[in-house]
């Protein structure tokens, strides 16, 4: 079981708009700590999709945003393409692990 | 650019230790700030991750696999290398290596590393 919670699955049509939640706690999330998001597109290695909560490393589409209050961030993905199929998951660090910690992943479909 | 690539033994038997290198290219290990730091994903499965290193040599693991991890680099040759003891089926998994600083940023290709006698 995951530190960081994530729903299994989400979908979309195409040019629709779809949030993927990331659920913590006072000791990741709700103590300040950043969260970072990955896309994992199939057989490849995972990229840095969010810093610091809401940064987008350049060469991301500003179709991608994300978000964070309280315990819990949220990635948005509008405008959906079909390239966007993929894993993604949240990151951040949890100061009673005293390390870095992910979610359990989120796979997107376009369907 | 910077680039990172995993190298090791694709197969390691149980009980025995995985090793792997993690070769930085396009850049130093050296630099300040940042930290480098190992991921591992078994088949199917979410990401873990598994500790990490600055170029001094302070290292930070996962509280569940502290036990069995070394992580150690070589500003030499501009590598760390990651050392997994005791291992078992549980362990089989794509291993990757990154750069932390905002998160794990590159990434390296990853390998995959079979645990099986």
């Amino acid at each position: 079981q995951s530190v960081l919670t994530q729903p299994p699955s989400v979908s979309g049509a195409p040019g629709q708009r779809v949030t993927i939640s990331c659920t913590g706690s006072s000791s990741n999330i709700g103590a300040g700590y950043d969260v970072h998001w990955y896309q994992q597109l199939p057989g490849t290695a995972p990229k840095l999709l969010i810093y610091g909560n809401s940064n987008r490393p350049s060469g991301v589409p500003d179709r991608f945003s994300g978000s964070k209050s309280g315990t819990s961030a949220s990635l948005a993905i509008s405008g959906l393409q079909a390239e966007d199929e993929a894993d993604y998951y949240c990151q951040s660090y949890d100061s009673s692990l005293s390390g870095s910690v992910f979610g359990g992943g989120t796979k997107l479909t376009v369907l | 650019q910077l680039q990172l690539q995993e190298s090791g033994p694709g197969l390691v038997k149980p009980s025995e230790t995985l090793s792997l290198t993690c070769t930085v290219s396009g850049g130093s290990i050296s630099s300040s700030s940042y930290y480098w730091g190992w991921i591992r994903q078994p088949p199917g499965k979410g990401l873990e991750w598994i500790g990490s290193i600055y170029y001094s040599g302070s290292t930070y693991y996962n509280p569940s696999l502290k036990s069995r991890v070394t992580i150690s680099v070589d500003t030499s040759k501009n590598q760390f290398s990651l050392k997994l003891s005791s291992v078992t089926a549980a362990d089989t998994a794509v291993y990757y290596c990154a750069r932390q600083l905002l998160g794990f940023d590159p990434w390296g290709q990853g390998t995959l590393v079979t645990v099986s006698s």
